[in-house]
């Protein structure tokens, strides 16, 4: 089975904070993404990460960064937390190939106070 | 670019009874098509997917969707509802770009009545 894995299911930071979330997926999956979802709003794209060290911004990139070091890694970054950030953050992976569906993380429930 | 459009944000049905979520999409390229479920305080399962092999689509718990390229529609269905389908479903676009990523509809909460 595949397996995406968030280092966190729960977390509460302060404003200002520094926060990182973390996904490791072990399919060999060359395509990881990070999205955030708000009730009535979806799932909205934050980033996506097609390679190793290569990533492109999604519809809502601000005040947020990633890092793909590793294939089986991607992070995601909040600079600087502020309460705007409280959400659900959802970790996926897939492979780039026609029709490939992604796979989805349990999710970290972020506060921010 | 890509988009979706789920144009009922929420649907009630009742138990035995057809359920239908609708679904319009937008792509610049030939798309491929997913309908996601979300169960309370669950993780994200996929329902189906559309690739292109057959227009009707066959899914888990019964669900369906078929294809529809001159009405851009990838509506949702179930013959009989039950009450474990209360959830909120999520359709989802991806073009066939390499490296392209997934885009989410805002959902439809289906509840289901005794």
């Amino acid at each position: 089975d595949v397996k995406v894995t968030q280092s966190s299911r729960y977390l509460v930071k302060r404003t200002g904070e520094k926060v990182f979330l973390e996904c490791v997926q072990d399919m060999d999956h060359e395509n990881m993404f990070w999205y955030r979802q708000d009730p009535g709003l979806g799932l909205r794209l934050i980033y996506f990460s097609y390679d190793v060290k290569m990533k492109e911004k999604g519809d809502i990139p601000e005040g947020y960064s990633v890092s793909r070091e590793k294939k089986e890694r991607f992070s995601l970054i909040l600079e600087s937390a502020s309460t705007n950030q409280t959400s659900m953050y959802l970790c996926a992976s897939s492979f780039s190939g026609w029709g490939t569906e992604a796979f989805f993380g349990q999710g970290t429930r972020l506060t921010v106070v | 670019a890509q988009s979706v459009t789920q144009l009922d944000s929420h649907v009630s049905v009742s138990e035995g009874t057809p359920v239908l979520l609708r679904c319009n999409y937008s792509s610049s390229y030939s798309p491929s098509l997913f309908w996601y479920v979300q169960h309370p305080n669950k993780g994200l399962q996929l329902l189906l997917k559309y690739t292109s092999a057959a227009t009707l689509v066959k899914g888990i718990n019964g669900f369906e969707a078929e294809f529809k390229k001159s009405e851009t529609s990838f509506h949702l269905t179930k013959p009989s509802a039950h009450m474990s389908d209360a959830a909120e479903y999520f359709c989802v676009v991806r073009d066939t770009r390499a490296g392209t990523a997934l885009i989410f509809g805002k959902g439809t909460t289906l509840s289901v009545s005794s």
